[in-house]
């Protein structure tokens, strides 16, 4: 099952804008994740917010996250049109690091929101 | 470096059959995740593998298996093809199985089409 609901599940910008996308999910979080998959194949890693955090960046990506609301949005700022792709949030659910306690393998992924970036 | 490598690419078969996917981690990462990626979905994890020792299993029947080898390489094994297997089938690798900073790296995936 998922976890997360992304929203839009598509947005259709010019390049040069800004993309923003949100994801909410359900359940405690050790972490949340965002991916981004081009065409149909493998995921690529685009960012990690721990619960203790609010917001991260990295190059022309921004975080944020609200651990009050389960959500999180990803901001992509001056958007080229190599942006299009699928992008998914993730999320680590919350436990104990030990033996049988959570997997840390385990990503529960949203839906998902095509972006495409008209040049 | 080499990154996730995944075999075949893709794969056709038939209602009923068996098949086998083949992952290889990035070198020193212990840990190996499968997930399955239905048409417009996201992926849904499917397993997880820590020095040859399954620490996870997501919600799919007992068709599916897998197992990791002392490399750290994983195979994924699904019996008795149905239709709605087919789906693309991605493979992830990382450093730890137990960590709040676990980035997974995935492999470009093995197309399975079921007919």
């Amino acid at each position: 099952s998922q976890q997360g609901e992304e929203d839009p599940q598509a947005l259709s910008i010019q390049e040069g804008e800004n993309a923003t996308m949100n994801c909410s999910y359900k359940t405690s979080i050790n972490n949340l994740q965002w991916y981004r998959q081009n065409s149909g194949r493998g995921l690529v890693h685009l960012i990690l917010i721990r619960s203790n955090e609010r917001e991260k960046h990295s190059g022309r990506l921004r975080v944020t996250l609200d651990t009050s609301k389960k959500s999180s949005s990803l901001l992509i700022t001056a958007s080229r049109a190599a942006d299009t792709a699928s992008y998914f949030c993730a999320t680590v659910p919350d436990g104990r690091e030990h033996a049988g306690g959570t997997s840390y393998g385990k990503l529960t992924f949203g839906q998902g929101t095509i972006l495409t970036v008209h040049p | 470096d080499a990154g996730v490598t995944q075999s075949p690419t893709h794969l056709i078969k038939t209602r009923g059959q068996q098949v086998t996917l083949r992952c290889s981690p990035i070198s020193g990462h212990k840990s190996v995740s499968w997930y399955q990626q239905v048409l417009g979905q996201g992926p849904q994890f499917i397993f997880q593998y820590y020095e040859k020792e399954e620490r996870g299993r997501g919600n799919f029947p007992d068709r599916f298996s897998a197992r990791q080898f002392p490399n750290y390489s994983s195979e994924l094994n699904v019996n008795a093809l149905l239709l709605g297997d087919s789906a693309l089938y991605l493979c992830a690798s990382s450093l730890y199985a137990y960590s709040s900073y676990n980035e997974q790296f995935f492999g470009p995936g093995t197309r399975l089409t079921v007919l």
